[in-house]
């Protein structure tokens, strides 16, 4: 059974850093391409980044480029999201995802439970 | 970016009804797109992928169609744990872009 659980969320205030960790199970965690995408308090889906099976190309939107940092660990099955100089907009359930299908970034299969991110002073 | 356009943004139906969700990108997505149920307090859970491909597990009275720019999301014989938020995604191209999202309620 595949799960992923997410740990590393909390209370931090703004313009300071958490790093997020998501540890896999149930799967060979080095042949998926794996993501971070968050839900804002009663908001919709925005993705956040996503990483490949080696690890060695990463990519963003916009919104995070330059202060958020995915990586991931292939001997340990962790993928982690670094984010520095939080806002206030950072507010959200940041979910862990795993890709559908090995080798290429396609849809996210699976979910992790979340864990919530608050940015405040 | 693709923008992702997801209609109605709620939705009231009876049990038993079917009911249809709209999504359109705002360019030719080539069929690369996912619909997800979130329940509240839940994760999101995959329901169909690729457009039309129904996810494992995922009972047979949901279905998906569409191409280029204009998909959709059915739901045959409302249940009452259909109750839920529905969203699209595009994966054709980075960004990855999600629908504003539907809110199904019962009637």
């Amino acid at each position: 059974e595949v799960q992923l659980v997410e740990t590393g969320g909390g209370l931090v205030q703004p313009g300071r850093s958490l790093k997020l960790s998501c540890v896999a199970s149930g799967f060979t965690f080095n042949n998926y391409w794996m993501s971070w995408t968050r839900q804002a308090p009663g908001k919709g889906l925005e993705w956040v980044a996503s990483i490949t099976n080696s690890g060695g190309s990463t990519y963003y939107p916009d919104s995070v480029k330059g202060r958020f940092t995915i990586s991931r660990d292939n001997a340990q099955n962790t993928l982690y999201l670094q984010m520095n100089s939080l806002r206030s907009e950072d507010t959200a359930t940041y979910y862990c995802t795993r890709d559908g299908l090995p080798g290429y970034p396609n849809w996210f299969a699976y979910w992790g439970q979340g864990t919530l991110v608050t940015v405040s002073s | 970016d693709i923008q992702m356009t997801q209609s109605p943004a709620s939705l009231s139906a009876s049990l038993g009804e079917t009911v249809t969700i709209e999504c359109r990108a705002s360019e030719d997505i080539y069929s690369n797109l996912a619909w997800y149920q979130q329940k509240p307090g839940n994760s999101p859970q995959l329901l169909i992928y690729d457009a039309n491909s129904l996810a494992d597990g995922v009972p047979s009275r949901f279905s998906g169609s569409g191409s280029g720019t204009q998909y959709s999301l059915k739901i045959n014989s409302l249940q009452s744990e259909d109750v839920a938020s529905y969203f699209c995604q595009q994966y054709n191209n980075y960004p990855y872009t999600f629908g504003a999202g539907t809110k199904l309620e019962l009637k």
